[in-house]
């Protein structure tokens, strides 16, 4: 079981929106704005989207967003791609004893 | 370019022992903090340790405390995990990633592509 509840799996169309949730407590999510997401396709290592709930890196189109709210952070893609079909891992810092949790992961469908 | 290559994996049996590297290239290595990420097959992400740029701080989660130990060479821009008393649940494939040269950085900006640790009799 993992530290931080992802759904297994959300789809949607080319050119709409969908968003992750990625639950945690206020021990982890909640307690700190360290909140990352990665995507990662089949075979290949996972690259970093979001960083710091919200910021985004270089190079990451502006159609992935991230947000929190209480001990909830979510990563938005808007104007799905086909190629924005991967897993999907959200992290979070979780204090000085713990330090890091990722989710379970959701496997993001483009129909 | 930032380049991480991961070495060592393998079959061990369980109770085995098994070191892992890491190479780094393309940046200034002994700046940055490294971690060491696993992915059981068909699995998610499990953040597994951590150490800091000088080797003073060290973390390691609680599924490998004690049995694993993360350790790294500055002058041969080296990161390494020794395994030792390996079980079946740690077959899996082992990423290092660099946490980025900020303050109070949480995150992985660089991942190697990973090397698989299979532990079976």
């Amino acid at each position: 079981q993992s530290a931080l509840t992802q759904p297994r799996s959300v789809s949607g169309s080319p050119g709409q929106s969908v968003t992750i949730s990625c639950t945690g407590t206020s021990s982890d999510v909640g307690g700190y704005n360290y909140v990352s997401w990665y995507q990662q396709h089949p075979g290949k290592a996972p690259k970093l989207m979001i960083y710091d709930v919200s910021k985004r890196p270089s190079g990451v189109p502006d159609r992935f967003s991230g947000s929190k709210s209480g001990n909830t952070a979510s990563l938005t893609i808007s104007g799905l791609q086909a190629e924005d079909e991967a897993d999907y891992y959200c992290c979070s810092y979780a204090g000085s004893y713990t330090f890091r949790v990722f989710g379970g992961g959701t496997k993001l469908t483009v129909l | 370019e930032v380049q991480l290559v991961e070495s060592g994996g393998g079959l061990v049996k369980p109770g085995g022992s098994l070191r892992l590297s890491c190479a780094a290239s393309g940046f200034t290595f002994s700046s940055y903090s490294m971690n060491w990420v696993r992915q059981a097959p068909g699995k998610g992400l499990e953040w597994v340790s951590s150490i800091s740029s000088s080797s003073s701080y060290i973390y390691y989660a609680d599924s490998v405390k004690g049995r694993f130990t993360i350790s790294r060479d500055n002058a041969k821009n080296s990161l390494y995990l020794q395994m030792n008393s390996l079980r079946a649940e740690d077959t899996a494939v082992y990423y290092c990633a660099r946490v980025p040269r900020i303050s109070r950085s949480h995150y992985f900006d660089y991942w190697g592509q990973g090397t698989l640790v299979t532990v079976s009799s």
